[in-house]
C-alpha cells in the first residue's frame, strides 16, 4: 500500500536538547521525502526534503537522515528552541504525485 | 504576494447546505490537491489535479465536487453538507514531485 508510518505520536523535549522523529515509507515511494511543520492554527510548511540519491541533508539547526534499505527517514531538530514546538509531518510521493503524509508528531519543546 | 491563497478563512454554515471554497495559486505549478485536516491533526489527501486534469480522487463521498477551471485554480464544492464534514481543508500546489505549498486552510463548521 501507499503509506507512511510516523512514530512517536508526542514528543517533549527540554530546550537546548535535540529531537528526533522517525518514519517509515512502504515500497512503492518515490524517491522524494520533504518534512513539513505545522505551528498552531496554521498551515503546514515545507521545512526540509530529501531525494534517495543522498543519506542526509543539513539546514542549520534541522537534519533529515534516509535509510533505504530499511525503508525509514528521520528529522533530527538540534538545539531546540520554544518556537520549534509545533506538529511534524513527514511525507512520501508515490504514483501519480501523490503526496501521503504521516499521521503527525507533536513536539513540546519546554523552556 | 500570497503563493496558494484560498478563501474563505471561516465558513460556519447549518447542516444540509451547499458551500464552495476557492483556491488560487500564482507558483506556476502544475498540480493541486484539496486535502482534509481533522481534529486529530491527520492530513488526508482528497483529490488532485495535473494541468486541470483529475488523477487523484480517493473515498470521498460524492457530495464533494472539485472544479478546476485552468492550473492556478482548483475549487471545492460540497452539497448537503453533514456534521461530519467540519474539518480545515488545505489546497495546496506543487510542480512535479516536489513538496506542496499550502494555503492557509477553512475551517468548516457544520451547525
Amino acid at each position: 500500500g501507499e503509506n507512511v508510518e510516523q512514530h512517536p505520536s508526542t514528543l517533549s523535549v527540554q530546550e537546548g536538547d535535540s529531537a528526533v522523529i522517525k518514519c517509515t515509507y512502504s515500497d512503492s515511494a518515490s524517491n522524494y521525502f520533504p518534512w513539513y511543520k505545522q505551528e498552531l492554527g496554521k498551515r503546514p510548511q515545507l521545512i526540509i526534503d530529501i531525494r534517495s540519491n543522498v543519506g542526509e541533508k543539513k539546514d542549520q539547526r534541522i537534519a533529515v537522515t534516509l535509510n533505504k534499505t530499511a525503508k525509514h527517514f528521520s528529522l533530527h531538530i538540534t538545539e531546540t528552541q520554544p518556537e520549534d514546538s509545533a506538529v511534524y509531518f513527514c511525507a512520501a510521493i508515490y504514483g501519480n504525485n501523490r503526496l501521503a503524509f504521516g499521521k503527525g508528531n507533536q513536539v513540546v519543546v519546554i523552556p | 504576494d500570497t503563493a496558494v491563497s484560498q478563501t474563505p478563512k471561516y465558513l460556519v454554515t447549518q447542516m444540509g447546505n451547499d458551500k464552495s471554497i476557492k483556491c488560487e495559486q500564482n507558483l506556476g505549478h502544475d498540480t493541486m490537491y484539496w486535502y482534509k485536516q481533522d481534529s486529530k491533526k491527520f492530513l488526508k489527501i482528497m483529490f488532485s489535479y495535473n494541468n486541470k486534469e483529475l488523477i487523484i480522487n480517493e473515498t470521498v463521498p460524492n457530495r464533494f465536487s472539485p472544479k478546476s477551471p485552468d492550473k492556478a485554480h482548483l475549487n471545492l464544492h460540497i452539497n448537503s453538507l453533514e456534521l461530519g464534514d467540519s474539518a480545515v481543508y488545505f489546497c495546496a500546489s506543487s510542480r512535479g514531485t516536489v513538496g506542496a505549498f499550502f494555503g492557509q486552510g477553512t475551517r468548516l463548521t457544520v451547525v
